[in-house]
């Protein structure tokens, strides 16, 4: 089955920085890599995704990036603020026909410094 | 128009004990899930339900668990006797017909002592 690594576990910035969370995959099927931010109280909520048949994907402040060939994918937010402290999820899926319920991996606690 | 619920949001039980916990989807959602995350580790999928009818219950633990879904709204998840290992978040997710995105409640957090 898929396996999702996640790095890393922790992530501590000043306010204005760029934060970087990296994730790898292991089954080549996969071609839907959702992201999750989960603020404090709160479920995982979706704030991006990226298929296989793109390489990259930007929404205002945050990008995600996808290397098909090394099986990895990141997660960028430029120019951070204290709301964007949560913990994020990555997440990789297959296709319908095979398993179309994601894998996650362990998450990044992110946390914003004023 | 309301997200999924979840009750409890927390739940401290004994070892042997029974706990039920609940998840109403958001209306109309034919799809819902649950999944576990155990402190520090990934979220992982329990079951999917579609409809009344369970899809997918490769990731249910044992048989201690029993999940239903009756008349394809609510849906109840049974840990029962609970174990130590079965501590963590539970979370449930629903989503519209087909393979959309998945909204996800805010989680029941279950300790067992």
């Amino acid at each position: 089955g898929e396996n999702v690594e996640q790095h890393p576990s922790t992530l501590s910035v000043q306010e204005g920085d760029s934060a970087v969370i990296k994730c790898t995959y292991s089954d080549s099927a996969s071609n839907y890599f959702p992201w999750y931010k989960q603020e404090l109280g709160k479920g995982p909520q979706l704030i991006i995704d990226i298929r296989s048949n793109v390489g990259e994907k930007k929404d205002q402040r945050i990008a995600v990036t996808l290397n098909k060939t090394a099986k990895h994918f990141s997660l960028h937010i430029t120019e951070t603020q204290p709301e964007d402290s949560a913990v994020y999820f990555c997440a990789a899926r297959s296709p319908p026909g095979g398993s179309y319920i994601p894998t996650f991996g362990r998450g990044t606690s992110l946390i914003v410094h004023p | 128009e309301a997200g999924v619920t979840q009750f409890p949001s927390h739940s401290v039980i004994e070892k042997g004990q029974t706990v039920t916990l609940r998840c109403d989807p958001i209306s109309g959602h034919d799809n819902l899930y649950w999944y576990r995350r155990v402190m520090g580790k990934e979220i992982k999928f329990l079951l999917h339900f579609v409809k009344e009818s369970k899809q997918d219950e490769s990731g249910m633990p044992n048989n201690r668990f029993l999940a239903e879904r009756t008349g394809g709204t609510y849906s109840t998840l049974k840990v029962q006797p609970a174990e130590l290992e079965d501590s963590g978040v539970y979370f449930c997710a629903s989503s519209p017909a087909g393979f959309g995105e998945q909204y996800f409640g805010p989680g029941t957090r279950l300790t067992v002592t």
